[in-house]
């Protein structure tokens, strides 16, 4: 079974930093992209970064580009996505998901919740 | 920017009423790059139709994706209880970037 469990989320302030990860199961790690999707509380998803399975190629949303970073711990079988000089924006809740065929995303976490406030 | 826009933002229905959901691009693309999506409130998503026309694992066959081109539907041929909830189209892009519209709420009438 493909599991996909999701840490981090906490209340930051703004221009502040966090780290979440999401620890993945039940398929081979090493063939998958994984992906964050965010969505702030009562609004629609947004793609956020993407991983490759070897770490050799990313890819940003505009909104994370110079203050975000997905890494992958192949050996842990856990993705991360370091967020810097978070914002009011950035609110939301996280979710981590497996990329099925490169086009779509067939697995989710459960998501965790970033707040940034002061 | 190609935008994905659903239609409408809400549909009313009652049980054993057939859905039919609308996704529209704003520029033409590959059908293999659109996939449907259901959320519940305080789940996450899940993926039901990949390919534009695909059912994923375990989705019921009551579910089922059409269209081409710009224009894509996601039909409910009759709705049961549990799928009072809202849905979300997504294409892929090139750059590559990943793209959903703004989601489409099934309520009860």
């Amino acid at each position: 079974e493909v599991q996909l469990v999701e840490s981090g989320g906490d209340l930051v302030r703004p221009g502040g930093s966090l780290r979440l990860s999401c620890a993945a199961s039940g398929f081979t790690f090493t063939t998958s992209w994984m992906h964050w999707v965010r969505q702030v509380p009562g609004k629609g998803l947004v793609w956020v970064a993407r991983i490759n399975a070897d770490g050799s190629s990313t890819s940003y949303a505009d909104s994370a580009k110079g203050r975000f970073t997905i890494s992958i711990d192949n050996a842990k079988n856990t993705v991360h996505l370091q967020m810097n000089s978070l914002r009011a924006e950035d609110t939301a809740v996280y979710y981590c998901s497996r990329g099925g065929s490169g086009y779509f995303f067939d697995y989710w976490g459960q998501g965790t919740l970033v707040t940034v406030s002061s | 920017e190609n935008v994905l826009t659903q239609s409408p933002g809400t549909l009313s229905l009652s049980p054993g009423e057939r859905a039919t959901l609308s996704c529209r691009a704003s520029q033409s693309f590959s059908s293999s790059y659109l996939a449907w999506y259901q959320q519940k409130p305080g789940q996450a998503p899940r993926l039901l139709i990949y390919a534009a026309s695909s059912r994923a694992t375990g989705i019921p066959d009551r579910f089922s994706g059409g269209g081409s081109g710009t224009d894509f539907t996601l039909t409910i041929s009759r709705l049961e209880p549990e799928d009072f909830a809202v849905y979300y189209c997504q294409k892929y892009g090139s750059s590559p970037e990943w793209t959903f519209g703004q989601g489409t709420k099934v309520e009860f009438k």
